[in-house]
C-alpha cells in the first residue's frame, strides 16, 4: 500500500514564525500536492509538483511556498505564519496525472497559529 | 468550482446497501468520475473511478448513467466504519492537474 506520511499530526506556532510542513511518500510517485481543508470551504489546492524541483501554484498559493528537492519529499513552507493559516493541511501523491491515477493522502497536519 | 451536486447528508442502516447519488449534468466526454471518502480525522481515501462503464472493486460499485449526467456509488453492505463524507469529483482527461473537491455527502451508518 502507498504510504504518505506527514511529519506532524498537530502543530502550534506563533504569528510571524516560519513553519515547515513535511510530507514523504514511499511509492516513487511523480506528483505531489498540498491542500488545506477548512470547515465550509472544503479542500483547496495550495501547490503541486509533477517532478523534482518543479512546482505549480494551485488556487490559494499566497503566503505559502514549497520545496521538492527529492522525489519522495514535498515540503510546504509558511514564510511568516498568520492566524488565517490555521487549518488542516493535507499532502497527497499520485503516480500519474489525477485523471487516471488516484490520489493518496496523508492523515493531515492540524496547524494552529496563535 | 466543483462540477458535481450531491445531497448534503444521508443515513443508512448497518448491513444495508448505501446508494449515494451524484449529479454531473455538465460532464464532457473525456471527464472521469471519481469517488473519494473522508473518515473523521483522516485524509481522503480513494474509492473508485470510471469513465463510461460501470465499475466494481472490493470497496464499492459505481453506476454511471448512459448519458453520463449522473452516477451512483453503491456500498453493498454498509458497516459503521463506512460513516464518512463522500466526495464525487469529475476530472478532465489530460489537462487537469488537480482535483476540485465539493462539499460531499455526509453518510451516517446507523446500527
Amino acid at each position: 500500500d502507498v504510504k504518505v506520511t506527514q511529519s506532524s499530526r498537530y502543530l502550534v506556532k506563533r504569528t510571524g514564525e516560519k513553519v515547515f510542513l513535511e510530507c514523504v511518500q514511499d511509492m516513487d510517485h511523480e506528483n505531489m500536492f498540498w491542500y488545506r481543508q477548512d470547515p465550509g470551504l472544503g479542500l483547496r489546492l495550495i501547490y503541486f509538483s509533477y517532478d523534482v524541483k518543479m512546482k505549480e501554484k494551485g488556487d490559494i498559493p499566497e503566503g505559502y511556498s514549497v520545496s521538492r528537492e527529492k522525489k519522495e519529499r514535498f515540503s510546504l513552507i509558511l514564510e511568516s505564519a498568520s492566524t488565517n493559516q490555521t487549518s488542516m493541511y493535507l499532502c497527497a501523491s499520485s503516480f500519474l496525472g489525477v485523471w487516471n491515477s488516484p490520489l493518496h493522502f496523508g492523515n493531515g497536519t492540524r496547524l494552529t497559529v496563535t | 468550482d466543483a462540477k458535481t451536486t450531491q445531497p448534503t447528508s444521508m443515513d443508512c442502516a448497518e448491513g444495508r446497501a448505501a446508494n449515494l447519488p451524484c449529479n454531473h449534468s455538465t460532464i464532457s466526454g473525456n471527464e472521469y468520475v471519481y469517488w473519494y471518502r473522508q473518515i473523521h480525522s483522516q485524509g481522503p481515501q480513494y474509492i473508485i473511478h470510471g469513465l463510461k462503464n460501470n465499475e466494481t472493486n472490493e470497496m464499492a460499485s459505481l453506476i454511471i448513467t448512459e448519458d453520463r449526467k449522473s452516477s451512483t456509488l453503491i456500498l453493498p453492505h454498509a458497516t459503521l466504519r463506512d460513516t464518512a463524507v463522500y466526495y464525487c469529483i469529475v476530472v478532465e482527461d489530460q489537462g487537469a492537474q488537480k482535483l476540485v473537491f465539493g462539499q460531499g455527502t455526509r453518510l451516517t451508518i446507523n446500527p
